[in-house]
């Protein structure tokens, strides 16, 4: 699986748009870019994921560069309960095949402040 | 539902004691299942992950042996522990193309 690098910690005002950057310059054409997030003592929740185009849901978007080498996790309102580990990671999406495997590196801690 | 159950939330063992822990996933069948540690302050290791049942795969050499006697159930073992062994260890699970990765609340473990 291509490494990822992001920033190791960030701060964001309550209510304003929080921008997560990741770079994945060795991502795969088959492998996806997946964004989780970990509160304080608790398992890694998944937020979002994609391939090349860009993605919403209820929870955040993901903006994914042309040439898929980097992306921007975005959160639009952010709130105090945002406020977590982020951990941005590319793997290929295959089921019974060790290419699902993915190791997180140490992610941003994004601090969202009143 | 993906729901990810593991035991106890917290452990505190002895150094040379044994180690295991438990984690049965509800949902659909034959999911890849993975076991993580996590360091203070630090991401995720993988150490084991089962593509199905009996089938082991290790990341990393290490104190830890990991088995899957069942569809849903993956377990993480230890003969005899050491201080190095204390982390926070995670089970996941992830079904299918494109699938993200569902956690278990985690165990986190302090080797005394």
């Amino acid at each position: 699986d291509a490494k990822t690098t992001q920033p190791p910690s960030m701060d964001c005002a309550e209510g304003r748009a929080a921008n997560l950057p990741c770079n994945h310059s060795t991502i795969s054409g088959n492998e996806y870019v997946y964004w989780y997030r970990q509160i304080h003592s608790q398992g890694p929740q998944y937020i979002i994921h994609g391939l090349k185009n860009n993605e919403t849901n209820e929870m955040a978007s993901l903006i994914i560069t042309e040439d898929r080498k980097s992306s921007t996790l975005i959160l639009p309102h952010a709130t105090l309960r945002d406020t977590a580990v982020y951990y941005c990671i590319v793997r290929v999406a295959s089921h019974n095949t060790n290419a699902g495997k993915s190791t997180f590196g140490d992610g941003t801690t994004l601090t969202v402040k009143p | 539902s993906q729901t990810i159950h593991q035991w106890p939330a917290t452990l505190v063992q002895p150094v040379g004691s044994p180690l295991s822990l438990e984690c049965t996933v509800e949902g659909t069948s034959n999911p890849n299942l993975y076991w993580y540690r996590q360091a203070a302050g630090r991401g995720l290791q993988l150490l084991f992950y089962s593509v199905g049942i009996g089938q082991i795969s290790s990341e990393v050499p290490q104190n830890l042996s990991a088995s899957r006697p069942q569809d849903r159930q993956f377990i993480l073992s230890s003969k005899k522990l050491l201080l190095s062994d204390s982390g926070f260890y995670l089970c996941a699970r992830n079904v299918g193309r494109g699938d993200g990765y569902t956690f278990g609340s985690g165990t986190r473990l302090t080797v005394v």
